[in-house]
């Protein structure tokens, strides 16, 4: 297992356009959440799921953002009319709670992230 | 409601001396508290992780936060710094797990280690 994966690392794109991310998370994790972290700043939390179900996103920062985790393994992030203001670096985590062996200590990993900028 | 303060933005040491960073939270509940570093270019890393069992947590890298309640401080230090150390370090605030695991991330401490 080699961690928390973020694709891409960096993009590059003009204001009004579309842009996904994808995370894939630690195989055995059932829990996968979403950041922006802006410079100088702590990462800020956006939404989270347990296996495929949305448990919190109503701290996605406007209906412009959604996210989905179709099949309980990978998500995806997407923002629709990108902004200026949507520069920041996207960051992925995952962790496994419930459960009894050692992965389960409710820890979240997190990916290196991808560096959106919007021009 | 949940926050994380860290005191100074910046801390500059000197190579082989102690290193303080500050901490302070606030929580409705008993909290789990983390601190995570990130060097440049790379994800975050956790280095320990408070969460009741003992109020001294030692982690990794030779870290080590001691948990006050009292004070609602969870100060992260090092007794001998070194050039590797240098990076920005977030204090964490958790619900219990049952709560969705939000994390509250402080606003960040960038360590400097001077030769």
């Amino acid at each position: 297992d080699t961690g928390v994966s973020q694709n891409p690392r960096h993009k590059i794109t003009k204001r009004g356009q579309n842009v996904t991310f994808r995370c894939d998370p630690i195989s055995e994790h059932n829990r996968l959440y979403w950041y922006r972290q802006t410079l100088g700043q702590g990462p800020e939390f956006l939404t989270y799921f347990q296996n495929e179900a949305q448990l919190e996103k109503s701290r996605l920062l406007s209906d412009r953002f959604s996210a989905e985790r179709p099949k309980g393994s990978f998500s995806t992030l997407e923002i629709q009319r990108t902004e200026q203001g949507d520069s920041a670096m996207y960051l992925c985590a995952s962790s496994l709670v419930g459960g009894t062996g050692p992965l389960a200590k409710n820890i979240q990993y997190f990916g290196a992230g991808t560096r959106l900028s919007v021009l | 409601a949940q926050s994380v303060t860290q005191l100074d933005s910046h801390v500059s040491v000197s190579e082989g001396t102690p290193v303080l960073l500050r901490c302070n939270y606030s929580s409705s509940y008993s909290p789990s508290l983390f601190w995570y570093v990130q060097h440049p270019n790379k994800g975050l890393q956790l280095l320990l992780k408070y969460t009741s069992a003992a109020t001294l947590v030692k982690g990794i890298n030779g870290f080590e936060a001691e948990f006050k309640k009292s004070e609602t401080s969870f100060h992260l230090t090092k007794p001998s710094a070194h050039m590797s150390d240098a990076a920005e370090y977030f204090c964490v605030v958790s619900l219990p797990d049952n709560y969705g695991q939000n994390f509250v991330f402080g606003p960040g401490t960038r360590l400097s280690v001077l030769p």
